[in-house]
């Protein structure tokens, strides 16, 4: 069964570091999403991405946060300058048709640490 | 005011009992409506979606929907040790994003 994979399963970083989390959806997939889910706290909204932008974003996603899909497979979350704050679980989803028509698939996520 | 509410839990039903999970939305203009069901350390997984006023099956778990009232709800028959986990309520306002609630954790004993 096709999946969406992300990498790393867990980085730890120093504050002030830049970190890029990978993940490749699922193949036909064309809508892309970042979650992140603190640990205890609710699964929170990131940034969409559809056609090759931004299609929506959160408050957290600010100008510390970008997105980008470098080639066909990759869907990448770059966090220019970690803030402690920043340590949690962060999800990459896809979904074919957008996500309120049907099911968001998600990774198994990549755990980021910041110390 | 929060979007998605949902007792935090934890629910706990014995094996073989109905387990009941509601949520509640506050946005009127919501479209559709997810259950999704997280492990510990693990992703959130789709159990079902609805999008009318009602109620959906499939298999062991019913949806329902009451748009008027705005709340839906999971009920989950002949509950299994196995159905232990974090339950999430998700919903789409017409946007590119679901908001998830807090979830519910539910605990089935033998």
């Amino acid at each position: 069964e096709p999946e969406v994979t992300q990498t790393p399963s867990h980085q730890v970083t120093q504050m002030g570091q830049e970190v890029i989390l990978r993940c490749v959806p699922i193949s036909n997939h064309l809508y892309f999403y970042w979650y992140r889910q603190i640990l205890g706290q609710k699964v929170e909204f990131l940034v969409s991405f559809y056609n090759n932008e931004i299609s929506e974003k959160s408050e957290i996603f600010d100008d510390q946060f970008s997105v980008e899909r470098p080639d066909g497979s990759n869907f990448t979350l770059k966090i220019r300058s970690t803030k402690l704050e920043d340590s949690a679980m962060y999800f990459c989803a896809s979904t074919l048709g957008g996500a309120g028509t049907g099911e968001l698939f998600f990774g198994e996520g990549s755990r980021l640490t910041v110390l | 005011q929060k979007e998605v509410e949902q007792n935090s839990g934890p629910l706990s039903v014995p094996e073989g009992a109905i387990a009941s999970l509601n949520c509640t939305y506050s946005d009127r203009g919501s479209q559709s409506f997810f259950w999704y069901r997280q492990y510990s350390g693990k992703s959130p997984e789709l159990i079902m979606f609805i999008y009318s006023n009602g109620d959906k099956e499939d298999g062991r778990f019913t949806a329902q929907l009451n748009k008027a009232s705005q709340y839906v709800s999971l009920l989950i028959r002949d509950s299994q040790p196995s159905d232990s986990a974090t339950y999430l309520c998700a919903v789409n306002i017409n946007t590119d994003k679901l908001i998830f609630g807090t979830g519910t954790r539910l605990q089935v004993f033998p």
